[in-house]
């Protein structure tokens, strides 16, 4: 498997534009997760999805952020309108909850994709 | 509320040496630990992955342990390299799916 792929990776944007992020998961994983990562807050979960369902979005930081997974292989996290402070590197990872009973939990991240909003 | 503590931030030595980093946390209660590399610019790669039944699990020059009781975590290397220079995060699993991250120790090998 070539693991957890995301594009961009790099992204250079003026103030109010759409940013849409991708990533596609490793096959037959059924948890992805999206992480911000700044120098100030170090990694910030953002959402998690289990079996392509939000679990958890606590983490966006404002409507501004949303993100789907629409299948099994694939998500978006999109930033609309972007803002300068939007700024940081932005991570998926995913892991196999099916091993639960093992506690085999272990969590695969992408490259990341570099945003700067100027 | 659970916190993670990785001391020091920022470790130089000199090639060859062994070294520990440390990683805390305050909450016992958790599924496992898992010690993560990266490189400037790059992504997080997983290095080692304790369960909470385990007290330690060894990849090539990397040995990793857990004391749940302490709430501690030691990352030892072994025979350190310049390639081995990295920042290094721990971030314990406090449910399913939840992953609770140290700020990371920034790690220099001089050769």
């Amino acid at each position: 498997d070539a693991g957890v792929i995301q594009s961009p990776r790099h992204e250079v944007t003026e103030m109010g534009q759409e940013v849409t992020l991708r990533c596609k998961p490793i096959s037959g994983h059924n948890s992805l997760f999206w992480y911000r990562q700044t120098m100030m807050r170090g990694l910030e979960l953002l959402i998690y999805f289990n079996n392509n369902v939000p679990i958890d979005d606590s983490g966006m930081p404002e409507d501004r952020f949303s993100a789907k997974m629409p299948n099994a292989s694939f998500s978006t996290l999109k930033i609309q309108p972007s803002e300068p402070r939007d700024s940081a590197v932005y991570f998926c990872a995913s892991s196999s909850l099916r091993d639960r009973g093992t506690g085999n939990t272990e969590a695969f991240f992408g490259q990341g994709t570099r945003l700067t909003v100027v | 509320k659970q916190e993670v503590t990785q001391i020091p931030a920022a470790l130089s030595v000199p090639e060859g040496e062994n070294l520990v980093l440390n990683c805390s946390f305050t909450d016992s209660a958790i599924y496992n630990l898992q010690w993560f590399r990266q490189d400037p610019g790059k992504g997080l790669t997983s290095l080692l992955l304790i369960q909470s039944s385990q007290r330690e699990q060894t990849s090539g020059r990397l040995n990793a342990s857990l004391d749940k009781s302490s709430g501690r975590s030691t990352l030892y290397i072994a025979a350190s390299q310049p390639g081995d220079s990295a920042t290094y995060l721990c971030a314990v699993r406090r449910s399913n799916y939840q992953l609770i991250w140290g700020a990371g120790t920034k790690l220099i090998i001089k050769p």
